[in-house]
């Protein structure tokens, strides 16, 4: 079956200007995971959705930062008047549930550069 | 504090070498542990994970990985590497009980294997 997806693979933006990054998790997983990979920071938690909902905003790194799931599918994050330093691999995850170990199946990731 | 430590951010070894990877993590609340791989240019898959049970998990590709609660580690091991396990390894954790399902990860660990 299809693996996890992400659009777009690369992503070159000015600064100020918004993004949309898209994930469609694997069919039947109701977890949904966003995590973000730099250099600087490694590997940084965002967000969560269980089904359409995000219980824990906390981890996303500004307000410029937001994220929805529409349907128990598709999710989107956007960012908000990209800095340079949004810059990073956006990577999404799903898994069959949200907790107790279960596997988290990762797309291939969006490369933000914000010139 | 960081929560996952991987205590060599490259480690280089000729072909049919053994190897070990070195992960510690510290914790409030009993966890389960994963490694993932990351191969070039590709999203993160995972290798193995401990959730219960016996102590030492063997994984895919002939890794294997022991859980020492005592000294609170997680190591990754193979008795002899081919080229193709050249990647990025990722030590991370998952508080049991936690509502989240949440990754924290390593800072990665960057095994490249020589002729």
């Amino acid at each position: 079956g299809a693996g996890v997806s992400q659009s777009p693979s690369n992503k070159v933006t000015e600064k100020g200007k918004d993004v949309e990054l898209r994930c469609d998790p694997i069919s039947g997983h109701t977890a949904l995971y966003w995590y973000r990979q730099s250099l600087g920071q490694g590997l940084e938690f965002l967000i969560y959705f269980q089904g359409n909902s995000a219980p824990d905003k906390s981890g996303l790194p500004s307000d410029r930062f937001s994220a929805e799931r529409t349907g128990g599918s598709v999710s989107t994050l956007t960012i908000q008047r990209t800095q340079q330093e949004d810059s990073a691999v956006y990577l999404c995850a799903s898994s069959l549930a949200f907790s107790g170990g279960f596997e988290q199946y990762f797309g291939p990731g969006t490369r933000l550069t914000v010139t | 504090a960081q929560s996952v430590t991987q205590l060599d951010s490259q480690v280089p070894v000729f072909e049919e070498a053994p190897v070990e990877l070195r992960c510690n993590y510290s914790s409030s609340v009993s966890v389960y542990l994963f490694w993932y791989v990351q191969y070039p240019n590709q999203g993160l898959q995972l290798l193995l994970k401990y959730l219960s049970g016996s102590t030492l998990v063997k994984g895919i590709n002939g890794f294997e990985a022991e859980f020492n609660k005592s000294q609170t580690s997680f190591h990754l091991r193979k008795p002899s590497v081919h080229i193709s396990d050249t990647a990025e390894y990722f030590c991370a954790r998952e508080d049991r009980g936690s509502t989240l399902g949440r990754l924290y990860f390593g800072r990665g660990t960057q095994l490249t294997v020589w002729p």
